[in-house]
């Protein structure tokens, strides 16, 4: 089965602390993907990422940063947290073109 | 603004009633996805669409795309408690995904 992992599945950090989140997948996939989930507003793409080294911006990538240094990792770096960017975090790997699988999501609060 | 519109938003029905929730856009994608999600967990793909006018059944639930492949139908026929859930549709464009922000459905026993 392909696992996709994230570090935290439950996260409290203060205002301002750089928030590290780390997603892992098994699969060898190219693609990998960060998304956040808010009430009423689905999931929101952040950044995504479709080799090593390589990112994209998604809809919402203020103050947000990724890094992909290997294959199966993909980092979500909030530089200074803040109070707005708490909310649901979801990692997602796929192979180009079919199913994407996801994490098991990482809530964030920001205090 | 988001990219896909799902509607309705909410949805709360009683067993054995049958329903429609929609996905719509103003792009084209060259596939489309539907997903659903339980509360603590990451969405679960239903089903993939990649052709215009494409229609997949996956037991009770008929998945549609449109002929110019900007929307998508979901009808589930005598819907059950076990469907209650956030459904999810997603466009798909070369490595590319972006999602709507989902139909919350609540099926009543």
């Amino acid at each position: 089965d392909v696992k996709v992992t994230q570090s935290s599945r439950y996260l409290v950090k203060r205002t301002g602390e750089k928030v590290f989140l780390e997603c892992v997948q098994d699969m060898d996939h190219e693609n990998m993907f960060w998304y956040r989930q808010d009430p009423g507003l689905g999931l929101r793409l952040i950044y995504f990422s479709y080799d090593v080294k390589m990112k994209e911006k998604g809809d919402i990538p203020e103050g947000y940063s990724v890094s992909r240094e290997k294959k199966e990792r993909f980092s979500l770096i909030l530089e200074s947290a803040s109070t707005n960017q708490t909310s649901m975090y979801l990692c997602a790997s796929r192979p180009t073109r079919t199913e994407a699988f996801f994490g098991q999501g990482t809530r964030l609060t920001v205090v | 603004t988001q990219l896909l519109e799902q509607s309705p938003q909410f949805l709360s029905i009683q067993e054995g009633e049958n329903l429609t929730v929609y996905c719509n856009s103003s792009s084209v994608f060259s596939s489309l996805q539907w997903y659903r999600q339980e509360p603590g967990e990451g969405p679960v793909l239903l089903v993939t669409v990649v052709t215009g006018g494409e229609v997949k059944k996956l037991k009770r639930l008929t998945f549609q795309f449109g002929d110019a492949r900007k929307d998508s139908s979901l009808h589930i026929t005598a819907a059950q408690p076990g469907d209650t859930g956030l459904y999810l549709c997603a466009g798909l464009n070369n490595n590319d995904m972006r999602f709507g922000a989902g139909t919350r459905l609540t099926v009543k026993p």
